[in-house]
């Protein structure tokens, strides 16, 4: 079936500092991502819906100017969190779609100092 | 707007018996139907879904679910349960009418507790 891949599985940096987590779709085109977040013992909370080649459309409640989400490519999508905080550490999940239906990556875990 | 209950935070079965975990969705139209399972420090692994035809849906590892269209339910099931079942079980609702199509909503999460 289909993959999707995150980079980097689990990251931890300083407060006040940028990172970045790539989403890829490996062996199909990704027109559109999802973003996700998820707190400890909670759900998946959508963040924001990302379609190639235009801006993000975010949930309610997401600072847009704190998560920004790159769609570059039919198989990249990234989500840089800016200014990182304590409160931002949390685990990232993207999930892509194909024609037919919903891949989800591994996640990635944030961890801010 | 649509939504989804999982009503049990957590699940304790035996090995070797039944397990339920239960879900109700919320649409206004007609919906797809998903369940994912998730291990520790990982993303979300599909195990089956529900989109016409047949309301009892067969998956992954063993697991079905049975659609009822009158308790707008979507029960996971499995006959008998093994200790690498334990995971964190999430039910999905996507409106096939909904101009949103790619809205997907997920409940709430089961932790489902399999003891040897």
């Amino acid at each position: 079936g289909a993959v999707v891949s995150q980079h980097p599985s689990r990251v931890i940096c300083k407060s006040g500092t940028s990172v970045k987590i790539e989403c890829r779709s490996l062996d199909f085109q990704a027109t559109t991502m999802f973003w996700y977040r998820q707190f400890p013992k909670q759900s998946l909370m959508l963040m924001a819906t990302s379609n190639e080649g235009s801006k993000a459309t975010y949930e309610q409640g997401v600072e847009k100017d704190k998560f920004l989400i790159n769609h570059a490519s039919l198989t990249l999508s990234t989500l840089t969190v800016t200014s990182a905080h304590p409160e931002d550490s949390s685990f990232y999940i993207c999930s892509a779609r194909d024609r037919r239906e919903r891949f989800f990556g591994p996640g990635t875990r944030l961890t801010v100092l | 707007a649509q939504s989804v209950a999982q009503p049990e935070d957590q699940v304790n079965v035996a090995e070797g018996n039944p397990l339920t975990v239960k879900c109700t969705y919320s649409v206004s139209g007609n919906p797809y139907l998903f369940w994912y399972v998730q291990y520790p420090n990982r993303g979300l692994q599909f195990l089956l879904k529900y989109i016409t035809g047949d309301n009892l849906v067969k998956g992954s590892y063993g697991f079905e679910a049975e659609f009822n269209k009158s308790q707008t339910s979507f029960h996971l099931k499995k006959p008998s349960a093994l200790v690498s079942d334990s995971a964190l079980y999430f039910c999905a609702v996507r409106d096939m009418n909904n101009n949103a199509g790619n809205m997907l909503t997920f409940g709430g999460g089961t932790r489902l507790m399999v003891k040897p």
